[in-house]
């Protein structure tokens, strides 16, 4: 059974504290993707990866970053935590073209910041 | 600029009934859209992918239509159950990207 597995289902951080969120996939994809999910505002895109070593930005990257250091992993990193990225946040991955090009995400982890 | 719309108010059915969502978009040129499931708490799931030369696309009781000219995707549920209830998502890709670009979900609620 494929997966994508996020380190945390829940997380509580103080404010000005650096999170690291960690997402593993065992599909060898070569696409990985980090979105915040909040109510009314659907999935936003915060970054991707489309290889080793490799980030892309996406819509909302503000206070993060990423880190692709192997093809199975991709992190996310708050580097000084807010209350306004208290949120769902959701690892997924991904196929490059062919067929099956669908995206597979892990579980989420809910993040509070307080 | 881009939008991809789907009705933000949930939709309420009787069990047996056909469930139909829909998703618009302006501004895109898909390449492919794509619909998930997701239950509260969880991430979303991949339910079925139609790309912009097919019309129609069938998988069991699922089954999607994609007019690129009205730029409309109708999702259908039929013989829906009280398990089918959750959020369905629509997504794109444009062509030429990787990345999906999700609308924020029509919540389906399935009465026994």
């Amino acid at each position: 059974d494929v997966k994508v597995t996020q380190s945390s289902r829940y997380l509580v951080k103080r404010t000005g504290e650096k999170v690291f969120l960690e997402c593993v996939q065992d599909m060898d994809h070569e696409n990985m993707f980090w979105y915040r999910q909040d109510p009314g505002l659907g999935l936003r895109l915060i970054y991707f990866s489309y290889d080793v070593k490799m980030k892309e930005k996406g819509d909302i990257p503000e206070g993060y970053s990423v880190s692709r250091e192997k093809k199975e992993r991709f992190s996310l990193i708050l580097e000084s935590a807010s209350t306004n990225q208290t949120s769902m946040y959701l690892c997924a991955s991904s196929r490059t073209g062919g067929l099956n090009t669908e995206a597979f995400f892990g579980q989420g982890t809910r993040l509070t910041v307080v | 600029s881009q939008k991809i719309e789907q009705n933000s108010e949930a939709l309420n059915i009787q069990e047996g009934k056909t469930a139909t969502l829909t998703c618009n978009y302006t501004n895109y040129s898909p390449a492919y859209l794509q619909w998930y499931r997701q239950d509260p708490g969880r991430g979303p799931v991949f339910l079925l992918l139609i790309r912009e030369n097919e019309k129609e696309k069938r998988k069991e009781r699922l089954k999607v239509t994609f007019d690129t000219t009205l730029k409309q995707s109708l999702f259908h549920i039929t013989a829906s159950q009280p398990a089918d209830s959750a959020t369905y998502l629509c997504a794109l890709r444009n062509s030429g990207y990787s990345t999906l670009t999700f609308g924020k979900g029509t919540m389906l609620l399935v009465s026994p």
